[in-house]
């Protein structure tokens, strides 16, 4: 059964600072991985999406890895901003055609102004 | 991408009655799934909405609870019957986009039984 760890669950920083959440799972053999925002009582932002066969994805100030042996993926963010303030959300789509995600518990990020 | 809309956002109900929340995709789409989010937890996936068929549901989640429909490829409802207060948590419909797999949410419907 697939498992997804997010560390820290929470994590407070001051604005303009770079940072790292990190994830972890325990089956490697994985269909792709998906990296969530959320904001306090709304639904989920896809803030990026890396195949199995991927190492990495950018787009603007956000970067994830992927390391799939290791069952490890990280997400940088730079730069950060007052706005980044939000839970981030990990999940892993195990391999087959079922679409079925397992999702961490998150990271709930604060960007102090 | 997809842009998804649910309703309602949010709603407050009695125990023992039912609430129906709808999800509506801006286009045709394979793939649709309802997720709760208890409170302080993360999402945990209720059922995958088949079209023209019954819906296929995990573990620990049944039919006469959870009573879900998908008349089309755009359109899918789920109703949670008999409310508890256990029961209070978001719910969120999901749809894939299945060129790439990437997963759309809904922005969620926030229920709270008294």
């Amino acid at each position: 059964k697939q498992e997804v760890t997010q560390i820290p669950a929470a994590l407070s920083v001051p604005e303009g600072e770079n940072l790292v959440l990190n994830c972890s799972f325990t089956d490697s053999a994985i269909y792709n991985l998906q990296w969530f925002r959320q904001d306090p009582g709304k639904g989920l932002t896809s803030l990026l999406l890396i195949q199995s066969s991927q190492r990495e994805q950018t787009s603007g100030r956000l970067n994830a890895s992927l390391d799939k042996s290791s069952g490890r993926s990280t997400l940088y963010i730079a730069a950060s901003q007052p706005g980044d303030s939000a839970t981030y959300l990990c999940a892993v789509r195990s391999g087959g055609s079922n679409y079925k995600l397992t999702f961490g518990k998150g990271t709930l990020l604060t960007v102090n102004p | 991408s997809a842009v998804i809309s649910q309703k309602p956002s949010r709603d407050i109900c009695q125990r023992g009655t039912s609430l129906t929340i709808q999800c509506q995709v801006d286009s045709q789409v394979t793939m649709m799934f309802w997720y709760r989010q208890q409170p302080g937890q993360s999402l945990t996936l209720i059922a995958t909405a088949n079209q023209g068929s019954e819906a296929t549901y995990e573990s620990g989640f049944v039919i006469d609870k959870f009573p879900i429909s998908r008349p089309n490829l755009t359109f899918s409802t789920l109703t949670v019957s008999n409310l508890s207060p256990e029961d209070s948590s978001i719910y969120l419909c999901s749809v894939v986009v299945t060129g790439t797999g990437e997963l759309f949410f809904g922005e969620g419907s926030r229920l709270t039984v008294l």
